[in-house]
């Protein structure tokens, strides 16, 4: 899996964009970007993924550059509750002798804290 | 919405003694693993499961560890012999065929005195 690097955090104010960035220059073709978050001692929380285009979900968008060498992912609104780490992982999809086996590796993230 | 329960949310055990962490996955996902964060450090992932046998496994997933779907519900992981070094949280998560995202259960806090 490509590596990744992130800011070790970021503040953002309640009700304003949050915008987190990662890069991944050395990403290959078949590899995708994926965001996992973590709330304070809970279980990581999927977010959102995608391959080259721009992706949108109920929690986030992702924002990947044309060349894939870097990726933003935007909470439009953030509220305290999004206050976490955040994860961007680079991955095969489906990748394994298994047939799909898909662990995900996680890094040391960007703790986002969002102020009232 | 669906989704991953563990038990129990805490477990405390005295070193030596063998521990069983459970887990109920997502009905209809057929990958599980299991990771674990010791506290303030990385997750870590420690074993993937599919079509009843191990698939992956790190080096912390040594002859201590053990994983097993009894049945067609859950998916358990025993520690025999624990250690002080094995206190942390311990996530199962599962992924369904064909999709990207695994999700991940809220964990069993294991505590070894």
């Amino acid at each position: 899996d490509a590596k990744t690097t992130q800011p070790p955090s970021m503040d953002c104010a309640e009700g304003r964009a949050a915008n987190l960035p990662c890069n991944h220059s050395t990403i290959s073709g078949n590899e995708y970007v994926y965001w996992y978050r973590q709330i304070h001692s809970q279980g990581p929380q999927y977010i959102i993924h995608g391959l080259k285009n721009n992706e949108t979900n109920e929690m986030a968008s992702l924002i990947i550059t044309e060349d894939r060498k870097s990726s933003t992912l935007i909470l439009p609104h953030a509220t305290l509750r999004d206050t976490a780490v955040y994860y961007c992982i680079v991955r095969v999809m489906g990748a394994g002798d298994s047939g799909g086996y898909q662990k995900v590796t996680f890094g040391t993230g960007t703790k986002l804290q969002v102020i009232p | 919405e669906p989704e991953v329960t563990q038990t129990p949310s805490h477990q405390v055990t005295q070193m030596g003694q063998e521990v069983i962490l459970r887990c109920v996955p997502i009905s209809n996902h057929l990958y599980f693993y299991w990771y674990r964060q010791i506290l303030g450090q990385k997750v870590e992932f420690l074993v993937s499961f599919y079509n009843n046998e191990i698939s992956e496994k790190s080096e912390i997933f040594d002859d201590q560890f053990s994983v097993e779907r009894p049945d067609g519900s859950n998916f358990t992981l025993k520690i025999r012999s624990t250690k002080l070094e094995d206190s942390a949280m311990y996530f199962c998560a599962s992924s369904i065929v064909g999709h990207t995202e695994a999700f991940f259960g809220q964990g069993t806090r294991l505590t070894v005195v």
